[in-house]
């Protein structure tokens, strides 16, 4: 596998379903994202992971639920969704710099296929 | 809260034909990249352009950051059915992760 992947690429659950969803990078890059894009809204930044810590939580609903067991992997847990929760998800990392304490350097950012998530 | 807005939304044209896509804030970026996505895929970065005014050219692409740094513009000269996709700016501000997408335009080109 090279790249960016990601796990299912289609998903149809209930409001009461618990699911997961799973990324993958094969880069060694040390930065994770999870992204929604929605048919009528811009690309949406969810989460942030810097060496594997969360770093970023875009005021997301705890419904979603995300988990960086390691920098080449990424979940987002799934739980009692709604159905404007319908959207592509998708994951993206890249290579971060730091200095001293502070993150000051900004690379390209890779993207998965995405997940198509439908909750009925 | 840093928008970028995009124009067209959509565009359906005949192969052959030239075009331009425009992405606009009110906001200064540092950088601007744009990305193409086609169906059933993430996007995937084209360019990125760091300078006020620079332009640069992907074979028929051609990319300009505005002098303010505020805009930028894609232009495409003979567009073929392979440059069928959404077409994304993304703003980058110096030191940040986060990347602020625009609206977005999807571009159609027809044999």
């Amino acid at each position: 596998e090279t790249g960016v992947t990601q796990t299912p690429r289609h998903l149809v659950m209930g409001m009461t379903n618990k699911k997961s969803l799973k990324c993958e990078q094969h880069l060694g890059h040390n930065a994770m994202y999870w992204y929604k894009q929605s048919a009528k809204k811009p690309l949406e930044l969810m989460f942030v992971y810097n060496f594997k810590e969360q770093t970023e939580n875009n005021s997301v609903p705890s419904r979603f639920s995300p988990e960086c067991p390691n920098s080449s992997h990424l979940f987002l847990h799934l739980h009692t969704l709604q159905p404007e929760d319908s959207a592509l998800y998708l994951c993206a990392s890249s290579q971060v710099a730091t200095s001293g304490n502070r993150l000051w350097s900004y690379n390209e950012q890779f993207f998965g296929p995405g997940t198509r998530l439908t909750v009925l | 809260t840093q928008l970028l807005e995009q124009s067209p939304q959509f565009l359906s044209i005949q192969e052959g034909e030239n075009l331009t896509v425009y992405c606009n804030s009110s906001s200064v970026f540092s950088s601007l990249q744009w990305y193409r996505q086609e169906p059933g895929e993430g996007p995937v970065l084209l360019v990125t352009v760091v300078t006020g005014g620079e332009v640069k050219k992907l074979k028929r692409l051609t990319f300009q950051f505005g002098d303010a740094r505020k805009d930028s513009s894609l232009h495409i000269t003979a567009a073929q059915p392979g440059d069928t996709g959404l077409y994304l700016c993304a703003g980058i501000n110096t030191g940040f992760q986060k990347l602020v997408f625009g609206t977005g335009t999807r571009l159609l080109v027809s044999p």
